[in-house]
Formats: C-alpha cells, sequence, structure tokens
C-alpha cells in the first residue's frame, strides 16, 4: 500500500538558516505529492504540490521537487523566519474519486529570533 | 467566506455522552472526509464521502457514524463517548479526484472528560 515517511522532529533552527525536511514515499503508479503545513492551533493549509515527475512545486520561498527515481520530495527554504515554526506534513495523493490522501507523520519545525 | 467550516471550534464533554460535529463547505467539491489528529499531531483517515455515497470507512469504532445529507455537508456523529476518543477532528474536501489536494476546516478539538 501506500506510504509516507518523514524526518522526526522537532527540527530547531535560527532565522535565516537553510531548512529541509525529507520525505520520501511509496507507492504504485505516479501519485500527486503534496506539503502541508499546520500552524499553532489551525487546520493544515496546502503549502505546495507536484503531479508528476521533476516537478517542481513553489510557494512562501518553500520548493520541493519530484524525485521518482529516489521516490522523495524533500521540502526546502533557504532563509526561515519565527513564522515558519509549524508542523510540516508530506502527503501522497488518491488515485481515485474519494480515496484517502496518505500523510507522513509530520515535522515539527521551530525558528527561533 | 470560509471554505470548509466545522463546528463546535471546541467540545469539552463528558464520558457516555453523545456529540456530533458539523461541517460544511462552500467550494463546490464532491468529496467530503474526516480525519482524526492525535496528541502526536498524527493524522488518521476515518471516512470519506464522494457524492454522498460512502467511500472510505477505515477501522472506526461503530460508535462513530458519519452522515451526509447532500455534497456540502458532512457530519460526524458520535456516541458513547470514551477518553480515548479526545482529539482533534478534521474535516476537508477536494474535488472528485483528489489529485489536486484537500482544503481542510479549522478542526475541532474534543476533549472527553
Amino acid at each position: 500500500g501506500n506510504s509516507v515517511t518523514q524526518m522526526e522532529g522537532p527540527v530547531t533552527l535560527s532565522e535565516e538558516a537553510f531548512l529541509t525536511i525529507n520525505c520520501t514515499y511509496t507507492a504504485t503508479g505516479y501519485p500527486s505529492l503534496f506539503w502541508y503545513v499546520q500552524y499553532p492551533g489551525e487546520g493544515l493549509q496546502l503549502l505546495l504540490k507536484a503531479t508528476k515527475a521533476d516537478d517542481k512545486g513553489s510557494n512562501k520561498g518553500f520548493e520541493a521537487t519530484y524525485r521518482k527515481e529516489t521516490t522523495s520530495f524533500h521540502l526546502e527554504k533557504g532563509s526561515v523566519q519565527v513564522s515558519d515554526s509549524a508542523v510540516y506534513f508530506c502527503a501522497l495523493g488518491p488515485k481515485a474519486a474519494g480515496n484517502k490522501l496518505t500523510f507522513g507523520g509530520g515535522t515539527r519545525v521551530l525558528v527561533k529570533p | 467566506d470560509t471554505a470548509v467550516s466545522q463546528t463546535p471550534k471546541y467540545l469539552v464533554t463528558q464520558m457516555g455522552n453523545d456529540k456530533s460535529i458539523k461541517c460544511e463547505q462552500n467550494l463546490g467539491h464532491d468529496t467530503m472526509y474526516w480525519y482524526k489528529q492525535d496528541s502526536k499531531k498524527f493524522l488518521k483517515i476515518m471516512f470519506s464521502y464522494n457524492n454522498k455515497e460512502l467511500i472510505i470507512n477505515e477501522t472506526v469504532p461503530n460508535r462513530f457514524s458519519p452522515k451526509s445529507p447532500d455534497k456540502a455537508h458532512l457530519n460526524l456523529h458520535i456516541n458513547s463517548l470514551e477518553l480515548g476518543d479526545s482529539a482533534v477532528y478534521f474535516c476537508a474536501s477536494s474535488q472528485a479526484s483528489g489529485t489536486e489536494g484537500y482544503t481542510f476546516g479549522s478542526g475541532t478539538r474534543l476533549t472527553v472528560v
């Protein structure tokens, strides 16, 4: 079955540091891949997505590239801010109507001033 | 305008009670979902409905019963609440295929005492 593995946190960084959160997946075919972000006390927000191999998703300074050969979708940001402190979820898209989005376990990121 | 709205945001109740959580989406999506997030932030699918038809019914106690009166609504009723039901419950919706990702509500924090 489908599965997503992402690095465990918490990841603690200083402001302006480089952030990488690793995500690898197991799936048949070529599913869409997503990163969601959950700020404290809030729901999940779609951060970025990629629908096919070699696609790069980007938003708010974050980037992730769909790597079929390594089955990975690592999230990166060149210079984090305190406001980036959140839990980040990597997710594997469904293949049919109503099928589930498969989430990784989430990675908590804490950015200190 | 809130895209996916859940009510209530917080729910504190005693063991043994019956409670409902309501969810409505105004995005015109065909598919709606309920997810449970535990204290470690792990997200687990509970149910999905596509055009009012139940698609996913994961291993969830019979005390949990979803109801979808129309495409825009998916409510969750829980009977005989137990301490272990304490969690944050998220409603989400998507286009039929889900390949564009989900839109999540802001969550309902259920505390059973």
